[in-house]
């Protein structure tokens, strides 16, 4: 099974409502980082979560770690066209590594119909 | 945040042909980056950790006599996929990851590879 779980897959929205994408596991997540990426682009770096609890924000986006550290999740307020890509979420499991070796969601493809 | 480019941006070659693709860190150095395969609709997937100094790591499943992975300095890793195939074709992008804060990677722009 899919150690990284992220849903939606898939997500419509209209411009200027709010959205949410979850990322979660079975194992703790030591780092978790939320990056979006345009078709056949790379990945843009959104923000890293490490503390249980913890919570970041920048400009429209939100992005939470539980206590647990098993489960983040990614909120856009009021959306826009431009929030629209694919969003990764990726996750360090392995405690006290530094490798940097990160596992994969599948990824959200979001897109913001005006 | 910290630049890593990748060259190509794409690439068409025949059948059999080799291509190398680099990788470079800008403005930070690197003593690991990592390479990764997208294919279309579909997450990435890890091929291999390239290590400077050391031989690369790769995942299960990766051939690592099909790629070749050099990492020549603390800013450049190479990606060599030997005798290309069609099967081959993808999207190869590559991460680096910076010093601090731990474990942040960054990601280059990514090679599309099509091999005819």
């Amino acid at each position: 099974s899919q150690e990284l779980e992220q849903s939606p897959q898939s997500l419509i929205v209209q411009e200027g409502k709010n959205l949410t994408i979850n990322c979660t596991s079975s194992k703790t997540l030591y780092g978790l980082y939320w990056y979006k990426q345009k078709y056949g682009e790379g990945l843009i770096f959104l923000m890293m979560l490490q503390k249980g609890g913890e919570e970041k924000s920048h400009e429209k986006i939100t992005a939470k770690l539980d206590e647990k550290k098993q489960q983040s999740s990614l909120h856009i307020t009021a959306s826009q066209p431009s929030h629209a890509g694919i969003y990764l979420c990726g996750a360090d499991m392995i405690s006290g590594g530094s490798n940097y070796k990160l596992t994969f969601g599948k990824g959200t493809l979001l897109t913001v119909n005006p | 945040g910290a630049v890593v480019s990748q060259h190509p941006s794409w690439v068409i070659c025949k059948s059999g042909t080799s291509v190398k693709i680099e990788c470079r860190s800008l403005d930070f150095q690197a003593t690991t980056m990592f390479w990764y395969r997208q294919f279309p609709k579909q997450s990435l997937m890890l091929m291999a950790t390239s290590n400077e100094g050391s031989k690369a790591t790769y995942e299960q499943g990766v051939e690592k006599d099909k790629f070749l992975i050099n990492h020549a300095s603390l800013t450049l890793s190479t990606l060599t996929v030997t005798s290309a195939h069609p099967e081959d074709s993808s999207f190869y992008i590559c991460s680096a990851p910076t010093r601090t804060p731990r474990g942040t990677q960054y990601f280059g722009p990514g090679t599309r590879l099509l091999v005819l």
